[in-house]
């Protein structure tokens, strides 16, 4: 099992240009998270999805749109990308709720210029 | 918002020594869960303690709650060189069904 995987691993964009962060789990997991962590701040929910057909906003949604296409897959969408995006983003999943522990993707280092 | 926050921020111990973290957070939880990030990797889970539990080993880790304090610690014995790692503390808020990370304590082993 290749467990959550990220792509791509860098990204470089420059302000206002959009871009998509993938992610997919092979572990048949309910839930699925989008963070960002940023120096000193620790990992800050963007956005969640409890069951495949649900999204919810997280701690810091706006300027992020998201996606669950299927049960695997829950893609994370920059729509104009600001400076102040510029951080590692970590996809996660687990098997439903925050009773469960969850697995984390090898995440995004993006930068925003 | 709730959020566990660990102490100390940083570690530097001695191959060898044990290595104890701390963390308090706000609020009535049900779980505590422990996680470590090498550096430029994703976090892993190291160990749950529901709120009905005092202690909790798993290896040379080991886990102890306080409900009444609203705190856990985490403790590694025996510590190695590949312990070097930034550990988190996360709660689960039931108000909003999020999972709240604090800022991590960064531990250092020295060879």
């Amino acid at each position: 099992n290749a467990g959550v995987t990220q792509t791509p691993k860098f990204q470089v964009l420059k302000t206002g240009q959009s871009m998509t962060l993938q992610c997919a789990q092979d572990m048949n997991h309910n839930s699925m998270y989008w963070y960002r962590q940023d120096p000193g701040m620790g990992l800050r929910l963007i956005y969640y999805s409890a069951s495949e057909g649900t999204t919810d906003k997280g701690e810091v949604p706006n300027g992020y749109n998201v996606s669950r296409l299927n049960k695997r897959e829950f893609s994370l969408r920059l729509e104009s990308a600001a400076p102040s995006q510029t951080s590692v983003y970590f996809c996660a999943s687990n098997r439903g709720g925050i009773s469960y522990e969850q697995y984390f993707g090898p995440g995004t280092r993006l930068t925003v210029t | 918002s709730q959020q566990g926050e660990e102490d100390p921020q940083a570690l530097s111990i001695q191959e060898g020594e044990n290595a104890t973290m701390n963390c308090s957070y706000k609020t009535s939880i049900n779980n505590l869960q422990w996680y470590r990030q090498n550096s430029g990797r994703g976090l892993v889970h190291l160990i749950l303690i529901r709120s009905n539990e005092r202690e909790k080993h798993s290896g040379r880790l080991r886990v102890t709650l306080d409900t009444s304090k609203k705190s856990s610690s985490l403790l590694i014995t025996a510590s190695r060189a590949a312990d070097t790692a930034s550990y988190f503390c996360a709660t689960p808020n039931f108000g909003n069904e999020k999972l709240t990370f604090g800022t991590g304590t960064r531990l250092t082993i020295i060879p």
